[in-house]
This record gives structure tokens, C-alpha cells and sequence, in this order.
């Protein structure tokens, strides 16, 4: 059955470096999504990509985030510069046409120290 | 405010019972989804109930939505242990002809089943 794949599971980083977080979404899906979850919270929104842009994004997703689809397989999300409170499980998804269901990775356990 | 919202928050049961979760929400909606996570794992889909629906089974799976009270069940048939897990339900409020899917999650119920 097709999935919804992330590297790293697990990525520990030092406050005020970069981070990438890489998801290969189901291949023939067309929206992609990133969500995270603090430890303990609900799930949140971050930001939904189609057509090779940027179709919403949150209040959290600010000018440190960014998204990017390289080549067409890969779906990344870049973290410039990480703080404390970007600690967090973030979650790729991805969604056929309509309105369909979503497939979410397993998750990338960021720990920022 | 506070769109998927379940309860109970916690719910402790017996091998063989059947679990009940419910999730209210606030703003009309596309579809609801509902999620499971185990421990500190990724999020596997249930099943998605459409706003048309009223009804939809999936193996011990059974959900429903309410649209004139803005809520949905889960009901878990003759639960397992391996059913204990977190559950969430999830629903796309996306306006427009073209959906972009965003979801919006409820804080959870947390499935204890005993053997």
C-alpha cells in the first residue's frame, strides 16, 4: 500500500540552526500538508502546498518556515533558524483530488537544545 | 474558537466491550476524518464520513455525523488491546470548488483496553 514517508524519525538540532525535514508524499496526490504536534498537544495546521505553491498557511507557519518541492518527488520543510518552542513531531500529509482523505507520515521527532 | 473537540478525554475499558468517542465541532464542514496515533507514532486514517453521510462502517469501525448538532461518534465493536491507542477525530472545513484539505484537529481520547 502507498505511503506517506519522512527522514530523519528523529532529528536533534541546537537552537538557532537550520533544519530540513524531507517527506515523499504518495505519488500521484496533488495537496501536501505539514502539521506538527508539542508534546502532549493537538495536532496543528501548518501549511497546505499545490500546484507548486504555498495555498494556506497558519499564524505559526512565519517568515522562519519554508516549503519547497524540489523535483516533483520530495516535499521539504526548512526551519531557518529553530527555537525551544519548535520542539515538536511534525507530520507530512499528503491528499488525492477532491475531498479526499489525507495520508500522514510517521512523523519527525524535532528536539531543539 | 475550538473546532473538533472530543470526549471523553480519557477512556478506560475491557477486552470484548465497545468504545464510544465523540467530537463536536463548530463550523460547517466538507468531511470529518477520524485518526488513530499510537504512542509517539504517526497517524494512521480510520475512516472518512462525508458531509452528506450520515452513517459509514469500516470492519469494527462504525462512525456518524450529525450535521444539524455539528458532531460525529466513533464507536470500536468488541475492542482489543491493540486498539488502545489515541483517537482523533479531524474535520476539512475548506471553502471553494478546488478543496486544499486543510484539517482541523480535536485534542483527542485517549483508548485504554484491558486484556
Amino acid at each position: 500500500e502507498p505511503e506517506v514517508t519522512q527522514t530523519p524519525s528523529h532529528q536533534v538540532t541546537q537552537m538557532g540552526q537550520e533544519v530540513i525535514l524531507r517527506c515523499v508524499p504518495i505519488s500521484n496526490h496533488l495537496y501536501f500538508y505539514w502539521y506538527r504536534q508539542i508534546l502532549g498537544q493537538k495536532v496543528e495546521f501548518l501549511v497546505s502546498f499545490y500546484n507548486n505553491e504555498i495555498s494556506e498557511k497558519s499564524e505559526i507557519f512565519d517568515d522562519q518556515f519554508s516549503v519547497e518541492r524540489p523535483d516533483g518527488s520530495n516535499f521539504t520543510l526548512k526551519i531557518r533558524s529553530t527555537k525551544l518552542e519548535d520542539s515538536a513531531m511534525y507530520f507530512c500529509a499528503s491528499k488525492g483530488p477532491g475531498y479526499a482523505e489525507a495520508f500522514f507520515g510517521q512523523g519527525t521527532r524535532l528536539t531543539v537544545v | 474558537s475550538q473546532q473538533g473537540e472530543e470526549d471523553p478525554q480519557a477512556l478506560s475499558i475491557q477486552e470484548g466491550e465497545n468504545a464510544t468517542m465523540n467530537c463536536s465541532y463548530k463550523t460547517s464542514i466538507n468531511n470529518l476524518q477520524w485518526y488513530r496515533q499510537n504512542s509517539g507514532r504517526g497517524l494512521v486514517h480510520l475512516i472518512l464520513i462525508r458531509s452528506n453521510e450520515r452513517e459509514k462502517h469500516s470492519g469494527r469501525l462504525r462512525v456518524t455525523l450529525d450535521t444539524s448538532k455539528k458532531s460525529s461518534s466513533l464507536l470500536i465493536t468488541a475492542s482489543r488491546a491493540a486498539d488502545t491507542a489515541s483517537y482523533f477525530c479531524a474535520t476539512d472545513a475548506s471553502a471553494g470548488g478546488t478543496s486544499y484539505g486543510k484539517l482541523t484537529f480535536g485534542q483527542g481520547t485517549i483508548l485504554t483496553v484491558h486484556p
